[in-house]
């Protein structure tokens, strides 16, 4: 299964700034997912990244606030952008394996916090 | 991307004790996968059992599937504290590659 590697592990950020979230796959994978995950919840996914297309955005989620970037197929950013307190959450990349016979790889999180 | 249910919410046993936890979804799939999470970590992927699967094993976990009844089950045998964490089910529709989560289920395990 393909290893992501996902950076920055954790940030502490002010209000109104923006941070860019990366990941990185060891093999080339058409199918990325970017996904939220407030303390204590589950994941919320924000928005599928196909190579050479427009993110698919979920309800609740625009390209204004959370800019990706899918420039070829080994790697995806991330961008929360203009941050509030409220934007405090776990934030997770993930890719959908070749076949539909093995799970997900997730990367290992970004854990941030605005003050 | 949620619309599943797990219980129980949290639960907590003693080391060596087996842990039980269920899912419930609602539309209908192509597999269902578990997934462990280490104190908001990334996940890990477990054990994926297909729609046409009853019941599988890998170590010490077993995976039940019910598809009449939309749910299914893992089963942790014999656990360690090293099994503390918290476990997701996630489907897998035909129709598109998307992930749809439970609520998850915090299992503690008391040395």
């Amino acid at each position: 299964s393909a290893v992501i590697s996902q950076k920055p592990s954790r940030d502490i950020c002010q209000r109104g700034t923006s941070l860019t979230i990366q990941c990185q796959v060891d093999s080339q994978v058409t199918m990325m997912f970017w996904y939220r995950q407030q303390p204590g919840q589950s994941l919320t996914l924000i928005a599928t990244a196909n190579q050479g297309s427009e993110a698919t955005y979920e309800s609740g989620f625009v390209i204004d606030k959370f800019p990706i970037s899918r420039p070829n197929l080994t790697f995806s950013t991330l961008t929360v952008s203009n941050m509030s307190p409220e934007d405090s959450s776990i934030y997770l990349c993930s890719v959908a394996p070749g076949t539909s016979n093995y799970g997900y790889t997730f990367g290992s999180g970004t854990r941030l916090t605005v003050v | 991307s949620q619309q599943g249910e797990e219980d129980p919410q949290a639960l907590s046993i003693q080391e060596g004790e087996n842990a039980t936890m269920n899912c419930s979804y609602k539309t209908s799939i192509n597999n269902l996968q578990w997934y462990r999470q280490n104190s908001g970590r990334g996940l890990v992927h477990l054990i994926l059992i297909r729609s046409n699967e009853r019941e599988k094993h890998s170590g010490r976990l077993r995976v039940t599937l019910d598809t009449s009844k939309k749910s299914s089950s893992l089963l942790i045998t014999a656990s360690r504290a090293a099994d503390t964490a918290s476990y997701f089910c996630a489907t897998v529709s035909d129709s598109n590659y998307q992930l749809i989560w439970g609520a998850g289920t915090k299992l503690i395990i008391k040395p």
